[in-house]
């Protein structure tokens, strides 16, 4: 079935940095969603996007909707310490007989030292 | 003024029983999730409801059963729940089912003991 790869699975990084990870599909996608999750809480929506090439930001977020509508980044920058979490890529093949079908990638956690 | 909350937030129980979560949205939202976040956290679709009518099955056993009695509610049933059951399980919604972002709740931590 699809796969969605999602890279680095972790990343140490220090107060400052800047962070970024992608999201690689065997498939088109349609749309393209960010999201974090931190412990005890649900995925939070970070970013969507909807067009190929697509460059949306968010604050200290930004992600791009890859030409070939088979990739996504997510960048941060500048991060601080409460970037921490789980960070999720999920694709939308976005027809109808998809019926809203959501293919996550497997997390990219992020860890923050002062 | 919680979007999607989930009851309860914590479920331990024994392997065999029976056991229900309850899911709302106060987003006027068509469309509901469930989804099961396994140890290694990965997410996965188990199933969909589209104002009350099922659309999405991903081969859930059918110890599992979602019940939708009105589009704000999406509730999940799991009889003789077993030990690979243990899991957190979101509920979401969006929208309509095409191109619409999915917002979760915070989740219900299984554990069978």
């Amino acid at each position: 079935g699809q796969q969605l790869n999602q890279s680095p699975q972790s990343m140490f990084i220090q107060e400052g940095e800047d962070v970024s990870m992608n999201c690689t599909s065997s498939s088109i996608f349609n749309t393209w969603l960010w999201y974090k999750q931190e412990p005890g809480e649900g995925p939070v929506l970070l970013i969507a996007l909807y067009k190929a090439g697509e460059l949306t930001s968010n604050g200290r977020l930004t992600a791009q909707f890859g030409i070939t509508r088979k990739d996504s980044f997510l960048n941060i920058s500048a991060s601080i310490p409460s970037d921490v979490g789980i960070y999720f890529c999920a694709g939308q093949r976005g027809t109808t007989d998809s019926w809203g079908k959501l293919q996550f990638g497997a997390g990219t956690q992020v860890v923050v030292t002062p | 003024d919680t979007a999607v909350s989930q009851t309860p937030k914590y479920l331990v129980t024994q392997m065999g029983n029976d056991k229900s979560i309850k899911c709302e949205q106060n987003l006027g939202h068509d469309t509901m999730y469930w989804y099961k976040q396994d140890s290694k956290k990965f997410l996965k679709i188990m199933f969909s409801y589209n104002n009350k009518e099922l659309i999405i099955n991903e081969t859930v056993p059918n110890r599992f059963s979602p019940k939708s009695p009105d589009k704000a509610h999406l509730n999940l049933h799991i009889n003789s729940l077993e030990l690979g059951d243990s899991a957190v399980y979101f509920c979401a919604s969006s929208p309509s089912t095409v191109n619409q972002p999915q917002h979760f709740g915070d989740g219900t931590r299984l554990s069978i003991l």
